[in-house]
């Protein structure tokens, strides 16, 4: 059973601090990985996609990769209000039907 | 503007009824799928389409049908042997590289 493990939280930050979103899964077979934001009764949206280890950097967001430790983070700088929703990890182990979403983690930033 | 459309945004229906809501991409994406989400859960895949006239059950597809007759279109039918057909439902097209984009999601309400 494929599976992709993210705390519900809320996670709570104070505005301008950094939010730090954490993901786990349990396909050493995966290969791309994919954060999503989504807002209350709004469909998920991609804002960053990795396939390598390391940081990849836009804007605001860095994630970061460790396919040895399984596991995938999520680094929000300067959080914003605007920032606060649900956040989703979703993870591909090959193949079109081969992606798992996380339950996503609530991301609430305190003005 | 390049995106998904999905309609209607709203859908309430007796149970018993059958009911298809619509998803268009111009994307020009080659696959779509069908996703199910259920208030504090991940996204469930229904079907999922690679090709045109080709498409494949995803992990809840009973009570569910799809069709693929062109690469822009891929309507799902609830059927009145879905048990639980309240959701809210999310189309989403992909390319190549796996990354899913998602339309704006139809909220079905069976009484």
């Amino acid at each position: 059973q494929k599976e992709v493990e993210q705390n519900s939280g809320p996670l709570s930050v104070p505005e301008g601090a950094i939010a730090s979103l954490n993901c786990t899964y349990s396909d050493r077979g995966s290969q791309s990985f994919f954060w999503y934001r989504q807002y209350s009764g709004k469909s998920p949206e991609l804002i960053m996609f990795i396939y390598s280890n390391g940081d990849k950097e836009d804007g605001r967001f860095t994630a970061q990769l460790n396919k040895a430790s399984q596991y995938v983070s999520l680094l929000i700088r300067d959080s914003q209000p605007s920032d606060s929703a649900t956040y989703l990890c979703a993870v591909n182990s090959g193949g079109y039907q081969k992606v798992t979403f996380g339950t996503g983690t609530k991301l609430q930033v305190i003005p | 503007d390049g995106g998904i459309t999905q309609s209607p945004k709203y859908l309430f229906r007796k149970e018993g009824q059958n009911v298809t809501l619509s998803c268009e991409q111009n994307l020009n994406h080659d696959a779509m799928y069908w996703y199910r989400q259920d208030p504090g859960q991940g996204l469930r895949l229904i079907y999922y389409s690679q090709i045109v006239n080709d498409f494949q059950k995803g992990d809840i597809a009973e009570g569910y049908s799809v069709s693929r007759e062109k690469k822009e279109s891929f309507p799902l039918t609830v059927t009145s042997a879905q048990k639980n057909p309240t959701a809210f439902y999310l189309c989403a097209s992909s390319n190549r590289e796996w990354e899913q984009y998602f339309g704006p999601g139809t909220r079905l309400t069976v009484t």
